[in-house]
């Protein structure tokens, strides 16, 4: 069965470090996203993409985030300058319309 | 807003017992809504996903059932095994002109006792 791909699966950087969080969708999908979880609550939205530009992003995307898809495959995250409150679980997800949602394993992001 | 429950928080049962899991979306105007199991520090793992035109979807132990009027989802286990200790979330679609970005529940986290 298909999968979606991240890496790294865990990564430690100190604030005010840019990080950027990598992904390989499923290429039949059509819908990306990323959503985070932060240690103990729930799995939240940041941002989606469709036909090589953002469609929605979240009040927490704000402009220390960006996402590209830079070559038709990859599809990163990119947070610029990271602060302490950044360290959550990063998930990747592609989607076509009435298969539902896959995820990646995620990324670990420990801000220190 | 969506704003989606699961409850129990945490759910300890002895092997081989059949269980319940609960789910309930205060905005009943979903399309779908889609099960996942997370395992400690790891992804995602899509178990069953319901239209809103069906009333439930099985796959092998696993029975899930929507009541859109209600607002309410079942995820039935059958036969539980240690292997299906793990948290258990729900989440239903925003759809916004096919985007659908989720909203989540905050997961029962399920203990099988061998």
């Amino acid at each position: 069965e298909p999968e979606v791909t991240q890496t790294p699966s865990h990564q430690v950087t100190q604030m005010g470090q840019e990080v950027i969080l990598r992904c390989v969708p499923i290429s039949n999908h059509l819908y990306f996203y990323w959503y985070r979880q932060i240690l103990g609550q729930k799995v939240e939205f940041l941002v989606s993409f469709y036909n090589n530009e953002i469609s929605e992003k979240s009040e927490i995307f704000d402009d220390q985030f960006s996402v590209e898809r830079p070559d038709g495959s990859n599809f990163t995250l990119k947070i610029r300058s990271t602060k302490l409150e950044d360290s959550a679980m990063y998930f990747c997800a592609g989607q076509r319309q009435v298969y539902g949602y896959t995820f990646g394993s995620g990324t670990r992001l420990t801000v220190v | 807003k969506q704003e989606v429950t699961q409850i129990p928080a945490a759910l300890s049962v002895p092997e081989g017992e059949n269980l319940v899991l609960n789910c309930s979306f205060t905005d009943s105007a979903i399309y779908n809504l889609q099960w996942f199991r997370q395992d400690p520090g790891k992804g995602l793992t899509s178990l069953l996903l319901i239209q809103s035109s069906q009333r439930e979807q099985t796959s092998g132990r696993l029975n899930a059932s929507l009541d859109k009027s209600s607002g309410r989802s079942t995820l039935y286990i059958a036969a539980s095994q240690p292997g299906d200790s793990a948290t258990y979330l729900c989440a239903v679609p925003i759809s916004n002109f096919g985007n659908e970005k989720l909203t989540f529940g905050t997961g029962t986290r399920l203990t099988i006792i061998p």
